[in-house]
C-alpha cells in the first residue's frame, strides 16, 4: 500500500497569517495520464471531511481562494493565506493513484 | 443539490454483521460512484472501498474477505456489508459520492460501536 505521511503543525497559528501543510507519499502519484491524484480535505470538529482540492492544485466547488494546492510526484503543500478561525480542523491528504486509496494520518490547524 | 445520508445500527455484538445504507439524492447511482470510508473515534480516515456507476467494485486488501458492497440503483441507495465484527471496526461509517479524481460529496456518517 502507498504511505501517506503528514506532520504535525508546530505551533497554533494567529489569525491573518499564513500556514503550509505538508503530504508526502511512498510512491509517485503522478500518474501515466499527466495527473498527479493528490486530493485534500478539510475536517472541521463534529463535520465530515469536505474536498478542498483535487488533482494536487484544482480547488473544489465554493472553496475559498485563500486555499492553494501545489507539490511534485510525492511531495505535497498545501497553502492557506489569510488563516480564519473557520479553517480550524484537521486537514488529511489522499492518494488515488492505487488501491487502497491511502489518507495521511491528518495535521491539525489550530489558532492562537 | 447532492445529500448522502447513512443509516446503521449503531451497535453491533462482537462477531455479528455491520449492514449499513446509504441514500443518495440529487445524482444517479447508473452515472457516479460511491464510496465508504470510516473513522474510528479520535482518529484518522480509512478507505474501505468503491462501487463504481457500471456496478464494479474495489475493495481494500485488508478487509476483502469481509468487506462487500453493493447497490440499488433504482432506490438510490448503497449498501455496505462488513462481517465478523470486532472491536476495532468500532468507527463512524461515511459514504461519499466518487468520480474518478475525487470524493467529492460526504454523508454526514453514521456511528457504529462493536460491544457485548
Amino acid at each position: 500500500d502507498i504511505v501517506i505521511t503528514q506532520d504535525e503543525l508546530s505551533n497554533p497559528v494567529t489569525s491573518g497569517e499564513s500556514v503550509s501543510i505538508s503530504c508526502r507519499s511512498s510512491k509517485s502519484l503522478l500518474y501515466k495520464d499527466g495527473k498527479t491524484y493528490l486530493n485534500w480535505f478539510l475536517q472541521r470538529p463534529g463535520q465530515s471531511p469536505q474536498l478542498l482540492i483535487y488533482l494536487m492544485s484544482t480547488r473544489a466547488s465554493g472553496v475559498s481562494d485563500r486555499f492553494s494546492g501545489s507539490g511534485s510526484g510525492t511531495d505535497f503543500t498545501l497553502e492557506i493565506s489569510r488563516v480564519k478561525a473557520e479553517d480550524v480542523g484537521v486537514y488529511y491528504c489522499q492518494q488515488l493513484v492505487e488501491y487502497p486509496r491511502t489518507f495521511g494520518g491528518g495535521t491539525k490547524l489550530e489558532i492562537k | 443539490q447532492v445529500q448522502l445520508k447513512e443509516s446503521g445500527p449503531g451497535l453491533v455484538a462482537p462477531s455479528q454483521s455491520l449492514s449499513i445504507t446509504c441514500t443518495v439524492s440529487g445524482f444517479s447511482l447508473t452515472s457516479y460512484g460511491v464510496s465508504w470510508v470510516r473513522q474510528p473515534p479520535g482518529k484518522g480516515l480509512e478507505w474501505l472501498g468503491v462501487i463504481w456507476g457500471d456496478g464494479s467494485t474495489n475493495y481494500h486488501s485488508a478487509l476483502i474477505s469481509r468487506l462487500s458492497i453493493s447497490k440499488d440503483n433504482s432506490k438510490s441507495q448503497v449498501f455496505l456489508k462488513l462481517n465478523s465484527l470486532q472491536t476495532d471496526d468500532t468507527a463512524t461509517y461515511y459514504c461519499a459520492k466518487t468520480v474518478y479524481y475525487a470524493m467529492d460529496y460526504w454523508g454526514q456518517g453514521t456511528s457504529v460501536t462493536v460491544s457485548s
